[in-house]
């Protein structure tokens, strides 16, 4: 199993551009949230899905959409990308039932100036 | 809202003892989990507490206290590699709170 997957690595943007980040996972997990990470500070929720066609917001979902076409991918989308947005951004899934207990990817490093 | 605090550093030495602190504020509670982090790489799940008590993982036990809205992660027999940051996490159901974080540094 690969785990969570997340594509790309890093990523610099200019101000307004647009990308999506991309997240899957293998486990055939119900439940799948994206979260930002600034420097000093602990993971904040963005978006979240407990299952395919099902999303829901965060604490901080400005700027940002996702949708949950399959089980398996949760893509992550910058609308108008702002230097606020810089950030490292992780995919987490779990078990719907199971939500305290999630598996991160490794990371996207985005950048925007 | 939810709001954790939890310590910014704690410091300890190999072999040691350390017990990381964390407090909660919350209007929907289902238990705590906590997280270890490496220099910015995957968060990675430790622990987790939905009733009251002491839960055992090998060298790592975390409690929870409801009544007092207080939990801690308690790491034994501490190794170098023990070095990084752990995160507490309120459970309300659908999402995941977590706290910003302690530096745990251990010392040769």
């Amino acid at each position: 199993n690969a785990g969570v997957t997340q594509t790309p690595k890093f990523q610099v943007l200019k101000t307004g551009q647009s990308m999506t980040l991309q997240c899957a996972q293998d486990m055939n997990h119900e439940y799948m949230s994206w979260y930002r990470q600034d420097p000093g500070m602990g993971l904040r929720l963005i978006h979240y899905s407990v299952g395919a066609g099902i999303t829901d917001q965060g604490e901080v979902p400005n700027g940002y959409n996702v949708s949950r076409s399959t089980t398996e991918d949760f893509p992550l989308r910058l609308l108008s990308a702002a230097p606020s947005q810089t950030s490292v951004y992780f995919c987490a899934s779990s078990y719907s039932g199971r939500v305290y207990e999630q598996f991160f990817g490794p990371g996207t490093r985005l950048t925007v100036l | 809202g939810q709001s954790l605090e939890q310590p910014s550093e704690v410091t300890a030495v190999e072999g040691a003892i350390v017990q990381i602190n964390c407090t909660y504020q919350t209007s929907g509670f289902y238990g705590l989990s906590w997280y270890q982090q490496h220099d910015g790489g995957a968060p990675t799940f430790l622990s987790y507490n939905g009733l009251d008590g002491l839960e055992e993982t090998g060298r790592f036990s975390s409690f929870l206290s409801r009544s007092d809205s207080y939990g801690y992660l308690l790491l034994q027999e501490l190794q170098m590699k023990d070095s990084a940051s752990y995160f507490c996490a309120v459970n309300s159901a659908r999402q995941l709170t977590f706290g910003s974080g302690t530096q745990l540094t251990v010392l040769p």
